[in-house]
């Protein structure tokens, strides 16, 4: 079976130091992967998606990049956080476009 | 925005009530999907219904679809409080990528 693991789950960091999520899939080849960020109480805002090794595609202009290194791997990163980059990280997977999403358990990021 | 919108933002209503929650959209799609979040939680995937669709049933759960209007409702009959939580719907606007509306906050009295 499928599985996506996201970590960490909680994540507190001062404004200008540097951020890593990382989220793995097991379970499946070549899957669509993507990071959303949810704001308290709002909807989920697209950051990246990437539907191959080396193929990320970026939604909004921000402070923050994605890598995948591997097929099963997705990287967010930001060099210095700002205050605004506060939110709940999700990452999720499907298996090609037009499937639903399997999502990540969060990362709820705080910048202080 | 090609972002899909909910409607109501919110919902309070009593265990064994229908929900009944709404999207819209601006532009074509392929597919709408409805998720499921619990505070704090990933989202969960409840019910995808495609452009040729228009309507599917999963359990106490009914989509429509209607492309004409561009809207979707979702449904959901005798609920219960561990439905509380919010509901998204999302669209793929025919392409790679899924948008996810502004959500309603469902809240079921015991």
């Amino acid at each position: 079976s499928q599985t996506i693991h996201q970590w960490p789950a909680t994540l507190v960091q001062p404004v200008g130091s540097p951020l890593s999520l990382e989220c793995t899939v097991e379970g499946t080849s070549n899957p669509n992967l993507y990071w959303y960020r949810q704001a308290a109480g709002r909807g989920l805002q697209l950051l990246f998606y990437s539907v191959g090794i080396g193929q990320i595609s970026s939604e909004v202009p921000q402070n923050l990049s994605a890598s995948r290194p591997q097929d099963r791997q997705f990287i967010l990163s930001s060099k210095k956080l700002l205050l605004s980059d506060s939110g709940f990280y999700l990452c999720a997977w499907s298996r090609d476009r037009d499937e639903k999403l399997f999502f990540g358990s969060g990362t709820q990021l705080s910048v202080l | 925005s090609q972002q899909g919108e909910e409607d109501p933002q919110a919902l309070s209503i009593q265990e064994g009530e229908n929900a009944t929650m709404n999207c819209s959209y601006k532009t074509s799609i392929n597919n709408l999907q409805w998720y499921r979040q619990n505070s704090g939680r990933g989202l969960v995937h409840l019910i995808l219904i495609r452009s040729n669709e228009r309507e599917k049933h999963s359990g106490r759960l009914r989509v429509t679809l209607d492309t004409s209007k561009k809207s979707s409702s979702l449904l959901i009959t005798a609920s219960r409080a561990a439905d509380t939580a919010s509901y998204f719907c999302a669209t793929d606007f025919n392409t790679d990528k899924l948008i996810f509306g502004t959500g309603t906050r469902l809240q079921v009295f015991p």
